[in-house]
């Protein structure tokens, strides 16, 4: 099984500040990569698939970027509807399609 | 628009069996791959399930392997999951999700599913 690690944890940022999230996979899976956010209370929902295309509707404050085993999800100009919690998913060898465990960002 | 409306949850005993449903609409339902995604209490997300469009290809997750079934009734809409000799760590909120070559562009709101005496 391709193992996720995402980094960090927990995130606090200012408002309109950059923001980067890591997702290290346990071996290639050639940008086979997708981002979710998850607001309080709510579904996830994909920001990001094959680690750097867009998802209809998503900012393009959010953006993707990586290959082989190390990925990143960035967020330019931060703001307030950005909190949330975020995770990675990878789906070049499955099953089991595994996420990565999770960052919740929140505002300073 | 793409709407994915799961049911079923409950508190249950362990050791007892629950079926959850996730009756699509606003897609072709027949025409795409299926996912079951659980998330326990403040916890990550876990894949549990994925049943390819014609029913032709099941894969599950090892903590669930031999204990619970996907299915789906393209005629109907309608995924299903069926959670036998269930377990306290089991308890989770349950999704169904259209799988689109691996990612997840649509999720329903989920389903509680509590496993406890």
């Amino acid at each position: 099984d391709i193992q996720m690690t995402q980094s960090p944890a927990s995130l606090s940022a200012s408002l309109g500040e950059t923001v980067t999230i890591e997702c290290r996979a346990s071996e290639d899976i050639y940008s086979n990569l997708a981002w979710y956010q998850q607001k309080p209370g709510n579904s996830p929902q994909l920001l990001i698939y094959d680690a750097n295309s867009l998802a209809d509707g998503v900012p393009s404050r959010f953006s993707g970027s990586g290959s082989g085993t190390q990925y990143s999800l960035k967020i330019n100009s931060l703001q307030s509807e950005d909190v949330a919690s975020y995770f990675c998913q990878q789906y070049n060898n499955y099953p089991p399609l595994t996420f990565g465990s999770g960052t919740k960002l929140e505002i300073k | 628009e793409v709407q994915l409306v799961e049911s079923g949850g409950g508190l249950v005993q362990p050791g007892r069996s629950l079926k959850l449903s996730c009756v699509a609409s606003g897609f072709t339902f027949s025409n795409y791959g299926m996912n079951w995604i659980r998330q326990a209490p403040g916890k990550g997300l876990e894949w549990v399930a994925y049943i390819s469009s014609g029913s032709s290809y099941i894969y599950y997750a090892e903590t669930v392997k031999g204990r619970f079934t996907i299915s789906r009734d393209n005629a109907k809409n309608t995924l299903y999951l069926q959670m036998t000799s269930l377990r306290s760590e089991d308890t989770a909120l349950y999704y169904c999700a259209r799988h689109l070559t691996g990612w997840f562009a649509y999720w329903g709101q989920g389903t509680l599913v509590t496993v406890s005496s």
